[in-house]
């Protein structure tokens, strides 16, 4: 079983402060990292997929990048604001297969007004 | 487009009956997976499918069956249910490698 980290579990920043956390996966037999943003309530939806080191994706306020060679992805959230409050999971396909996905156990951010 | 859908949203259980957890999508994916979420474990994976036919086993497949007659469908059955399974149960699906997941709404099953 692939171990996927997060770091840290929960964080609480100030509306308008910039956080980052960070992913961590084994470097070796690397297919994929995904970021994903889950709400109290609803289900988990793809914010990014990342596959080639170095990459570096965005979306609005929140960033992503990738190293592969080390076996780490830092996701970022500039100004951040209430509505971003939520856990941030992200997840690598292991060895068996692209759709084989490890999890990890998530950052809970709440942004506080 | 529906996306992915589950029936039901909430179930509540006695151990040792059994039921069957509904998915269904209709984006034509070729990937389908099953996942429980647990309090500090994330989320993790039951059963996988490639396509129709097709199934393999995830992380905690015991307890669990699953198959895949149609390329939209991917019901999980629980055979004897157990306090242990008592989780919320998320089915996914994704078009192909490296691709994001869609996910379904959730269902919430309590064993007793």
């Amino acid at each position: 079983i692939l171990n996927v980290e997060q770091s840290p579990q929960s964080l609480h920043v100030q509306e308008g402060d910039s956080t980052n956390f960070t992913c961590s996966f084994p470097s070796s037999n690397f297919y994929a990292l995904h970021w994903y943003r889950w709400e109290t309530a609803k289900s988990p939806e793809a914010l990014f997929v990342m596959t080639l080191n170095g990459d570096e994706k965005k979306k609005g306020r929140i960033s992503a990048t990738l190293n592969t060679k080390e076996g780490y992805s830092y996701l970022y959230i500039k100004g951040s604001q209430p509505e971003d409050s939520a856990t941030y999971l992200c997840a690598s396909p292991n060895s068996g297969g692209y759709q084989k996905v490890t999890f990890g156990t998530g950052t809970k951010l709440q942004v506080i007004p | 487009n529906a996306g992915v859908t589950q029936t039901p949203k909430f179930q509540v259980l006695k151990t040792g009956q059994s039921m069957t957890l509904q998915c269904a999508q209709d984006m034509n994916h070729e990937y389908m997976s099953w996942y429980r979420q647990d309090p500090g474990m994330g989320l993790r994976l039951i059963h996988y499918s490639v396509g129709a036919g097709i199934t393999d086993q995830g992380e905690v497949p015991n307890g669990y069956n699953v198959s895949r007659s149609t390329t939209e469908d991917f019901p999980l059955r629980l055979l004897s249910a157990a306090p242990s399974q008592t989780s919320v149960y998320f089915c996914a699906s994704m078009s192909g490698n490296n691709n994001e997941q869609f996910f379904g709404p959730g269902t919430r099953l309590t064993v007793l």
